[in-house]
């Protein structure tokens, strides 16, 4: 079964530091892998997603993850750090391809960011 | 706004009571999904209808039940409430019908989430 691990349930950086949340996953299948953001008191919002073809994603706020095979990481990051960006982080897999699949996610990193 | 639509928004209720939770898929979108978020057990999967049918069920416990009506719009029904049933219940909505391709998988495209409905048992 797919799973998601993520490290760090907290990470805290500065205005304008690089962003690094971790993510590692477990799938007996090709994956599919998402970061989604949630605000306070919002729903979950689709950030990014790493399907097939290039590894290197590119999502939305200046976000992107590498899927890296060897590794089973998918972690997100971020070359500046904007007060905008403090919120929790989900790292999630496709359970499987068909249309019964179900995304799992991982517990979530907190992000907060100091002025 | 995600398009995905969850009523209501906040919800108090007594234990022993029964609750309706409502979600409108986005419009197109033939998968509904249920998650129950809460501080101790985090992202929960519930259950999945795709076009009306359960697809898959995760942890939801039996005093949960949820369907999906033929215009798309789901309910999850809580009964037997207790007081850690409070959480937030998120549902979200996948699958866009596309004639020109029965072979798609919905999870190519992620999951659009709604904003939430907010359960207190007190």
């Amino acid at each position: 079964a797919q799973s998601v691990t993520q490290l760090g349930s907290h990470v805290s950086v500065s205005e304008g530091a690089l962003v690094l949340l971790r993510c590692n996953y477990s799938s007996s299948v090709p994956p599919y892998l998402f970061w989604y953001v949630q605000y306070p008191n919002q729903g979950l919002q689709l950030l990014l997603k790493y399907t097939t073809g290039a590894t290197l994603v590119k999502g939305i706020n200046g976000f992107e993850a590498e899927f890296k095979k060897s590794e089973t990481s998918f972690h997100l990051t971020k070359p500046s750090a904007h007060m905008s960006d403090a919120a929790e982080y989900f790292c999630a897999v496709s359970e499987g391809r068909s249309s019964a699949s179900k995304i799992i996610f991982g517990s979530g990193t907190r992000l907060s960011i100091r002025p | 706004d995600s398009g995905v639509t969850q009523t209501p928004k906040h919800l108090i209720t007594a234990t022993g009571q029964r609750v309706t939770l409502r979600c409108s898929p986005r419009s197109g979108d033939l998968s509904v999904y249920w998650y129950q978020q809460s501080l101790d057990q985090g992202l929960q999967f519930l259950i999945h209808y795709y076009n009306g049918e359960e697809r898959a069920k995760g942890n939801i416990l039996e005093r949960f039940s949820a369907q999906q009506f033929p215009d798309l719009h789901s309910e999850l029904n809580l009964s037997s409430l207790e007081l850690g049933d409070s959480a937030l219940y998120f549902c979200a909505s996948s699958a866009r019908q596309s004639p020109a391709n029965y072979g798609y998988t919905p999870d190519l495209y992620g999951y659009t989430f709604g904003s939430g409905t907010r359960l207190t048992v007190v």
